[in-house]
């Protein structure tokens, strides 16, 4: 069975340019994660989505974050414009329900803002 | 604030050492998991835990509701085990992710 897919895995841009990062996660996990992680510090969540709804996007910089998964199943995070401090791992999880299940975490999109 | 603290940091063992590493968290939580984190970024769940211990192998985990500490034991280590792990207790529906011990094991 495949993992969580993310793409691209890769990317710079230069700042006040769009970016958009897509995950594809596990056939069946209805809980989909997008996390920021900065270098030597440990997951954030950024939003936490049950089937198609936003249960928490509290930490979402909605200024220039936003982020959709229309049919409950993939995923898409957008930065528009990014900034030099965006510069992270993106990192996207899945789980079969609520957080007290195993989350499965994709390989991560690494965003270099130049 | 931090939320969760883990310690050590940074560990370095010499193949077949044990190993402990700590979590204390101030959050009231309902569950906790330990993660193993490799270097290129990829995540693996080892644990979900809510009360007593567990065993996988060579990794053995412990929790402590009342006193929300946690630890994570390995025995016999082996340069495989080299990585970053992670606590993250499950606080009102998130997971509140630590820091991360950094584990260099040496053969």
């Amino acid at each position: 069975e495949a993992g969580v897919v993310q793409s691209p895995r890769y990317k710079i841009i230069e700042k006040k340019q769009p970016v958009a990062f897509w995950c594809n996660p596990i056939s069946g996990h209805n809980t989909l994660y997008w996390y920021l992680q900065n270098l030597g510090q440990g997951p954030e969540l950024l939003i936490r989505y049950e089937n198609e709804e936003a249960v928490d996007d509290s930490q979402l910089p909605k200024d220039r974050f936003s982020a959709e998964r229309l049919k409950g199943v993939d995923s898409t995070l957008k930065i528009q414009p990014a900034e030099l401090g965006d510069s992270a791992v993106y990192l996207c999880a899945s789980s079969l329900g609520p957080p007290a299940y195993e989350q499965y975490f994709g390989p991560g999109t690494r965003l270099t803002v130049t | 604030k931090n939320e969760v603290e883990q310690s050590p940091q940074n560990l370095t063992a010499q193949e077949g050492e044990f190993i402990t590493i700590n979590c204390s968290y101030s959050v009231g939580i309902s569950a906790l998991h330990w993660l193993q984190q490799h270097p290129g970024g990829g995540i693996v769940s080892l644990f979900m835990l809510s009360s007593g211990k567990k065993k996988h192998g060579r990794l053995i985990a412990t929790i402590n509701i009342q006193e929300k500490h946690s630890s994570l034991h390995i025995t016999a280590s082996h340069p495989r085990d080299s990585a970053v792990y992670i606590c993250a207790p499950l606080d009102q529906g998130n997971l509140i992710f630590g820091k991360g011990t950094k584990l260099s094991v040496k053969p």
